[in-house]
């Protein structure tokens, strides 16, 4: 059965701290994994790594994935208290054909 | 461009009764993915659909059914409510459902009673 497991489930951290979120997968057929950020409603999409494109940035987030590992890491260096939120990870794989979530990493950062 | 709008945002039903959820997608969007939330389960895939057809359906009961318009709107039904349907309903649209990130609705919040 095709699943996506994220650790930690939570996490507290000080403003300016750095964390690293974690996505591990078991998909058959692997196509693409996604993280998005979830803050009160709607996951906002953040990156999407491919087999071709396994290492992505934007300002003080990045992400990298490990094909070999199965696994992808979430990099948010500098935490402010607009970085607590829900972060989720999804894998698509090309048999399933769908986005198979994980139950994602809540983030709280103190000022 | 105008994100993925739901209705209604806030839903409260008694058991045994029917709900229809409402989704619009970004224009020029094609597939449209129905997910539910629930603290314990995080998201489950519920169906997508993808020009009208419905492409792929995950594991739940056949009380929860849906449709996409020729606009690309889609509208999800659950049936018989059950306590347990009490949920966070995403609506979901992507380009082409696969190869392009999917964008999400603020969601209707469904509580049974």
């Amino acid at each position: 059965e095709d699943k996506v497991v994220q650790s930690p489930l939570s996490l507290v951290v000080h403003e300016g701290d750095t964390v690293t979120l974690n996505c591990s997968y078991e998909v058959t057929n692997f196509r693409s994994l996604l993280w998005y950020k979830q803050e009160k409603k709607a996951p906002t999409f953040l990156f999407m790594l491919t087999s071709s494109g396994i290492e992505k940035k934007s300002g003080r987030l990045s992400s990298i994935l490990d094909k070999k590992e199965l696994s992808s890491i979430l990099n948010i260096t500098a935490t402010q208290t607009g970085d607590s939120a829900i972060y989720l990870c999804a894998v698509v794989s090309n048999t399933g054909n769908q986005f198979y979530f994980g139950t994602g990493t809540s983030l709280t950062v103190i000022p | 461009k105008a994100g993925v709008t739901q209705t209604p945002r806030y839903l409260i039903k008694t058991r045994g009764q029917q709900v229809t959820l409402s989704c619009s997608p970004i224009s020029g969007h094609r597939s449209v993915s129905w997910y539910q939330q629930t603290p314990g389960q995080g998201l489950q895939f519920l169906f997508e659909y993808f020009s009208e057809t419905q492409r792929n359906k995950g594991n739940f009961p056949g009380r929860f059914s849906g449709r996409q318009f020729s606009n690309s709107r889609s509208e999800m039904n659950v049936s018989t409510l059950e306590l347990g349907d009490s949920a966070l309903y995403l609506c979901a649209s992507s380009r082409d459902g696969w190869d392009s990130p999917l964008h999400f609705g603020n969601g209707t919040r469904l509580t049974v009673t």
